[in-house]
């Protein structure tokens, strides 16, 4: 069964620090990784879908990277702002029979960006 | 837009009352998904639907059942509440296949007394 680790599991940065987050996983075995934003008491927000064809995806100040074969994937916040205070998750995406298609989560990283 | 919603966002029931949450997706998505997230234990997978009146167990099915009629909407049966029951529920949906991303409802913070 896949498990999947976030380190570290809480961030505190003043503004304006870039963000890295870390996940890893133990079955490299997967489709596809996405991450996702929660805020408080809110559902998950689509930040970025990385295929395991890839090494890197980027949208805006946020980029990705995917490395299969040793089981980790690396968020990148650029410039941090107190608008990207949440808890961030990683989904890998299975890839086998037994595991096609499903997600399995990390506990995620709470983040605080202080002005 | 895709969206995603729940029928509610905060619901409580008492212990042994028959619980139903809907999902309803307006992208024409053929997956959908059912979680509970719990402080320390994460997201984990109730149930999950690859096509109407198709359904699935994920890892945590015990005290739950699912229902899905149309495509549209995937909806989660407690079929006798328990305390331990007491959770936020996410919903989900995705186009078929395992390249798409998946996009989350706004939950439901059920509790059970």
């Amino acid at each position: 069964k896949q498990e999947v680790t976030q380190i570290p599991a809480a961030l505190s940065v003043p503004e304006g620090e870039n963000l890295v987050l870390n996940c890893s996983f133990t079955d490299s075995a997967i489709y596809n990784l996405q991450w996702f934003r929660q805020d408080p008491g809110k559902g998950l927000t689509s930040l970025l879908l990385i295929q395991s064809s890839q090494r890197e995806q980027t949208s805006g100040r946020l980029n990705a990277s995917l490395d299969k074969s040793s089981g980790r994937s690396t968020l990148y916040i650029a410039a941090s702002q107190p608008g990207d205070s949440a808890t961030y998750l990683c989904g890998p995406r299975g890839g086998t029979t037994d595991s096609w298609g499903k997600l399995q989560f990390g506990a995620g990283t709470q983040v605080v960006v202080t002005p | 837009d895709v969206k995603v919603t729940q029928s509610s966002r905060y619901l409580v029931k008492r212990t042994g009352e028959k619980v139903f949450l809907e999902c309803v997706q307006d992208m024409d998505h053929e997956n959908m998904f059912w979680y509970r997230q719990d402080p320390g234990l994460g997201l984990r997978l109730i149930y999950f639907s690859y096509d109407v009146k198709m359904k699935e167990k994920g890892d945590i099915p015990e005290g739950y059942s699912v229902s899905r009629e149309k495509k549209e909407r995937f909806s989660l049966i407690l079929e006798s509440a328990s305390t331990n029951q007491t959770s936020m529920y996410l919903c989900a949906s995705s186009p078929v296949g395992g390249a798409y991303e998946q996009y989350f409802g706004p939950g439901t913070r059920l509790t059970v007394t």
